[in-house]
């Protein structure tokens, strides 16, 4: 079974310092990995998305995550922090086997000028 | 915009009211799923259609609630006889195909007083 924890629902750095929401993932077979970002009263946006190309993940707005299968992590950063960048982040997994995703409990990202 | 969309944003009730939400996936995308987010959480997986087929049932879905795509297009989520802990926000999203990116709707907002 598939599973997903954020090991932080909470983190707060200041303006143009780097970010890092940490992920550690569980799954059966080779996952897929996917970072989300939901912004208040906004639909959730696709960051970026890991399917066994790049362990180093490139995605919008300056984000990008690594895969390490040995640690099953799949953390993401940022190296310098914007305003703009405070909304909920989510990550998300789904088994190469199975169509559904499931979500982490969500790490709420604020900014501080 | 050809994103998802979702009808309501928004949908307060009383309790015992039926109430029903449509979304409206990516017009080329075979697959529709829906999810349940609550307060603090992240989105749960509640049900899936491939074209009009609904392929799973999530243990989440009670018999108060039931999810059709007579056409393989838009789609309806009914809840009959709603209760407190139906509140929640509803989430929509669209792939091409199974193990795709998921592409979410802004929600519909529901508070049962």
């Amino acid at each position: 079974a598939q599973s997903v924890t954020q090991l932080d629902s909470h983190v707060s750095v200041s303006e143009g310092t780097p970010v890092l929401l940490r992920c550690n993932y569980s799954s059966s077979y080779s996952p897929s990995l996917f970072w989300y970002v939901q912004h208040p009263n906004k639909g959730l946006q696709l960051l970026l998305k890991y399917t066994s190309a790049a362990t180093l993940v490139k995605g919008i707005n300056g984000f990008e995550a690594e895969f390490k299968k040995s640690e099953t992590s799949f953390h993401l950063t940022k190296p310098s922090a914007h305003m703009s960048d405070a909304a909920e982040y989510f990550c998300v997994v789904s088994d190469r086997g199975d169509d559904k995703i499931i979500f982490g409990k969500g790490t709420r990202l604020h900014i501080l000028p | 915009d050809t994103g998802v969309s979702q009808d309501p944003r928004h949908k307060i009730t009383k309790r015992g009211q039926n109430v029903t939400f449509r979304c409206d996936p990516i017009s080329e995308h075979n697959r529709l799923y829906w999810y349940r987010q609550t307060l603090g959480q992240g989105p749960e997986f509640l049900t899936y259609f491939q074209n009009e087929a609904q392929l799973e049932k999530s243990r989440l879905l009670s018999d108060r609630f039931s999810a059709e795509r007579p056409k393989g297009s838009f789609s309806t989520l009914e809840i009959q006889r709603t209760e407190q802990g139906d509140s929640a926000m509803y989430l929509c999203a669209s792939s091409p195909e199974g193990r795709a990116t998921q592409y979410f709707g802004p929600g519909t907002r529901l508070l049962v007083l």
